[in-house]
């Protein structure tokens, strides 16, 4: 069964950082491509970031130069290192699995002070 | 950037009614688009792949139509179960992936 498990969200104050994670079991990450999705309280949906099986990486205008995609194949586990968070980055993020097929239950970012 | 206009942001419906959503893209991009639910307090769940293949699981009475820039999804007789929020994703070669504004899907 496919499973995918985000953590790391939390409180951080504007300017501050955080690293989501996004456990995968029942398939490989290094297969797939891997997107990270994130909804304002309230809000539609925004896509943010994807990984290619290769290295290949993209981001949405809005995130780009502050939020890094990983993953380490091993753990069989993405990331999403955020930088400089704003509280415009307020959100609810998910993973998912290639063009959307499975997501995760998401991990809540609040960026407050 | 692919603008993906959704439409209507909501209607009213009862149960055995038809109900037909439609997405606009900005330009071309083929059959590169999902359909999603979302229920409150749930994340979304794709319903339609490649703009009109049903997801292993999902009733036959969803269905997705269209390529190009007009895509519609259709629910040909809705059920209780099915009132939630519907989203469309174009997931083209041109980044960044959208999504439509989203449709709601509420009780008449």
């Amino acid at each position: 069964e496919v499973q995918l498990v985000e953590s790391g969200g939390g409180l951080v104050q504007p300017g501050g950082s955080l690293r989501l994670s996004c456990a995968a079991s029942g398939f490989a990450v290094s297969n797939n491509y891997m997107n990270w999705v994130r909804q304002a309280p309230g809000k539609g949906l925004e896509w943010v970031s994807v990984i290619y099986s290769g290295e290949t990486t993209y981001y949405a205008d809005s995130v780009k130069g502050r939020f890094t995609i990983s993953r380490d194949n091993s753990k069989n586990t993405v990331y999403l290192q955020m930088n400089s968070l704003k509280t415009g980055d307020t959100a609810l993020y998910y993973c998912a699995r290639g063009w959307g097929s499975e997501w995760g239950q998401g991990t809540l970012v609040t960026v407050s002070s | 950037d692919i603008q993906m206009t959704q439409s209507p942001s909501s209607l009213s419906a009862s149960v055995g009614d038809r109900v037909t959503i439609t997405c606009r893209a900005s330009q071309g991009i083929k059959n590169d688009l999902g359909w999603f639910q979302q229920k409150p307090g749930e994340a979304p769940k794709r319903l339609i792949y490649a703009a009109s293949s049903l997801q292993s699981g999902v009733p036959s009475r969803f269905s997705g139509s269209g390529s190009g820039t007009e895509f519609t999804l259709t629910i040909s007789s809705l059920q209780p179960e099915d009132f939630a929020t519907y989203y469309c994703l174009q997931y083209s070669t041109y980044i960044p992936w959208t999504f439509g504004q989203g449709t709601k899907v509420e009780i008449k």
